[in-house]
């Protein structure tokens, strides 16, 4: 069965420096999203991306974030300078392009620790 | 602004026994009704969905649930529990048709008792 992949699963970095989630969609997806977990709290929306652009983006998702899809397979998220409060787990998710809410699948995660 | 609310952090069942997750949700206009499980280091899978049509859903794993339009509710359930069912379960909602975020809620942890 196809899944979402996640890089790396765990990443540590200093407060300040930029890092960059990878995901891999399910092939046959178009529609890609990111989402985020602080420990304790709800999952939350960040961003979606559709036909090369952001369709939609909360307020979390400020000028230190940015998404791309750099080739066929990837989907990044990256983080340019990160703050403490950016420390989370970051799941990727794909679905199909649909009339009706389509059922969107997630990856694993990338737990990010920002020290 | 749409909204998801899982009363419950913990629901413990013994094994074999049926078991209920709570959820209720707040948006306007018809609701997209989604089920995930979420198992220690993995992501979130999906279990089944609402959208449209008969009120109750079949999902993976002998799960199912419930719309009930006028109590806004769209609880889990399983007739009889197995240990493997332990997991944190999350209940989200989307308010509008095609590929719009998902509100979800906080979680709640099932915990099957042998």
């Amino acid at each position: 069965e196809p899944e979402v992949t996640q890089t790396p699963s765990h990443q540590v970095t200093q407060m300040g420096q930029e890092v960059i989630l990878r995901c891999v969609p399910i092939s046959n997806h178009l529609y890609f999203y990111w989402y985020r977990q602080i420990l304790g709290q709800k999952v939350e929306f960040l961003v979606s991306f559709y036909n090369n652009e952001i369709s939609e983006k909360s307020e979390i998702f400020d000028d230190q974030f940015s998404v791309e899809r750099p080739d066929g397979s990837n989907f990044t998220l990256k983080i340019r300078s990160t703050k403490l409060e950016d420390s989370a787990m970051y799941f990727c998710a794909s679905s199909e392009v649909g009339r009706y809410q389509e059922t969107q699948y997630f990856g694993p995660g990338t737990r990010l620790l920002v020290l | 602004a749409q909204s998801v609310a899982q009363p419950e952090d913990q629901v413990n069942v013994a094994e074999g026994n049926p078991l209920t997750v709570k959820c209720t949700y707040s948006v306007s206009g018809n609701p997209y009704l989604f089920w995930y499980v979420q198992y220690p280091n993995r992501g979130l899978q999906f279990l089944l969905k609402y959208i449209t049509g008969d009120n109750l859903v079949k999902g993976s794993y002998g799960f199912e649930a419930e719309f009930n339009k006028s109590q806004t509710s769209f609880h889990l359930k399983k007739p009889s529990a197995l240990v493997s069912d332990s997991a944190l379960y999350f209940c989200a909602v989307s308010p509008l048709s095609g590929n719009t975020p998902l509100v979800f809620g906080k979680g709640t942890r099932l915990s099957v008792i042998a």
